[in-house]
């Protein structure tokens, strides 16, 4: 356990439908992310919030709807998504923001499966 | 060209043996290197990360960086079977990418085999 959640961890949904996926971090970190892993690809940044605010929106469609109401917890909120969309999105959390890297830790994901 | 690229493999070996995974990357600038390993159907989990040039040792795992070469490798003693799984290489490119920025590689399965 990395001390990230996600919720739900298996999703099955209709083009038409609106869902959103939860992470939680009780790390106490200031930064998190989410990723996107389809099958054959490297994981692809979608999102980074630091200290509840977005810093970086690496091209994501509008049908993906990221919220950060906190520093522990990250919504990313899902509507008229198209089959290709079916991915596992993982949540990641980082300690600090400023100056230098640091580390990602990642929750277990959420499979997606757009029907 | 690829940000950061990997053989995608399978690499294998056999037990006991040691497993070299490497990776380059593009972004000369870059500051800071990960290596995560990632079960099937599991979420990456972090092995190591380094920042200077030359080796750093943790247990079985040894990471090595070249900046001149662009070059960043993980090499792991005494493999195991248990050490199946697909090895990602991240990079946290120059500055003007973002400090938290990962970009990943695709992976290198590794497969060791009794």
């Amino acid at each position: 356990e990395t001390g990230v959640t996600q919720t739900p961890r298996h999703l099955v949904m209709g083009m038409t439908n609106k869902k959103s996926l939860k992470c939680e971090q009780h790390l106490g970190h200031n930064a998190m992310y989410w990723y996107k892993q389809s099958a054959k690809k490297p994981l692809e940044l979608m999102f980074v919030y630091n200290f509840k605010e977005q810093t970086e929106n690496n091209s994501v469609p509008s049908r993906f709807s990221p919220e950060c109401p906190n520093s522990s917890h990250l919504f990313l909120h899902l509507h008229t998504l198209q089959p290709e969309d079916s991915a596992l999105y993982l949540c990641a959390s980082s300690p600090k923001t400023s100056g230098g890297a640091d580390t990602q830790y990642f929750g277990p994901g959420t499979r997606l499966t757009v029907l | 060209q690829k940000e950061v690229e990997q053989n995608s493999g399978p690499l294998s070996v056999p037990e006991g043996a040691i497993a070299s995974l490497n990776c380059t990357y593009s972004d000369r600038g870059s500051q800071s290197f990960f290596w995560y390993r990632q079960y099937s159907g599991k979420s990456p989990e972090l092995i190591m990360f380094i920042y200077s040039n030359g080796d750093k040792e943790d247990g079985r795992f040894t990471a090595q960086l070249n900046k001149a070469s662009q070059y960043v490798s993980l090499l792991i003693r005494d493999s195991q079977p248990s050490d199946s799984a697909t090895y990602l290489c991240a990079v946290i490119p120059s500055l003007a990418g973002g400090y938290n920025k990962l970009i990943f590689g695709a992976g290198t399965r590794l497969a060791v085999h009794p």
